[in-house]
């Protein structure tokens, strides 16, 4: 598709689960970012990847949240042992290149809700 | 203290009129400035960019940064009931980290 494809768009699970969310960003954009929207808070930064470059990982808020990207397109974000803390909506985005200032382009996101 | 911050809202107002979106930051390092429209239950839309100081506009909209006053603000000319939205602010700098500070958003209803 010409968007940033995000999966599951709902997902529904019981606290100390793991969850998995995909990521699959806009063809040719090697810049990724992962974001957290809150019911009514702005959007939190995660995680950002680059290319080949280690990844940003300063957004995380614990270490139950990990996130990989493979062959520098598709990215998993994983939340382990989940808690009710963790709803929310999970935003995910990806732009052209990591020039300063690039234009990001988000999916529809991925709705959590820990039960 | 967050380092941006938009009054939530909601704010409403009657079709046709002026709306004004603000936002106030305390990085002084940020040069690019953005505003995101987000209808509910989906993901943001990039509206206007802006790098540094000035104004910019398309259309409706115009956007104004005065980084004097660490301060940007979102027009909206002839609002139409189809604008109403979560308007989220936006801003990097050019070192550091690239990814984007968000404001919390204002959500903007207009009235038919």
């Amino acid at each position: 598709g010409a968007g940033v494809s995000q999966s599951p768009s709902n997902k529904v699970t019981e606290k100390g689960k793991d969850v998995e969310l995909r990521c699959d960003p806009i063809s040719g954009h090697t810049a990724l970012y992962w974001y957290r929207q809150s019911l009514g808070q702005g959007l939190e930064f995660l995680i950002y990847f680059q290319g080949n470059s280690a990844p940003d990982k300063s957004g995380l808020p614990s270490d139950r949240f990990s996130a990989e990207r493979t062959g520098g397109s598709v990215s998993t974000l994983t939340i382990q042992r989940t808690q009710q803390e963790d709803s929310a909506v999970y935003l995910c985005a990806s732009s052209l290149s990591d020039v300063y200032g690039n234009t990001i382009y988000f999916g529809e996101g991925s709705w959590l809700t820990v039960v | 203290q967050k380092e941006v911050e938009q009054d939530p809202g909601p704010l409403s107002v009657p079709e046709g009129a002026i709306v004004s979106l603000n936002c106030t930051y305390s990085n002084s390092a940020f040069q690019y400035f953005m505003w995101y429209r987000q209808y509910s239950r989906k993901g943001p839309e990039l509206l206007m960019y802006t790098y540094s100081s000035g104004n910019k506009e398309d259309g409706r909209f115009t956007a104004q940064v005065d980084k004097s006053s660490k301060y940007i603000s979102l027009f909206i000319r002839d609002s139409q009931p189809s604008d109403s939205a979560t308007y989220l602010c936006a801003m990097s700098a050019d070192t550091g980290r690239r990814a984007l500070t968000f404001g919390s958003g204002t959500r903007l209803q207009v009235q038919p």
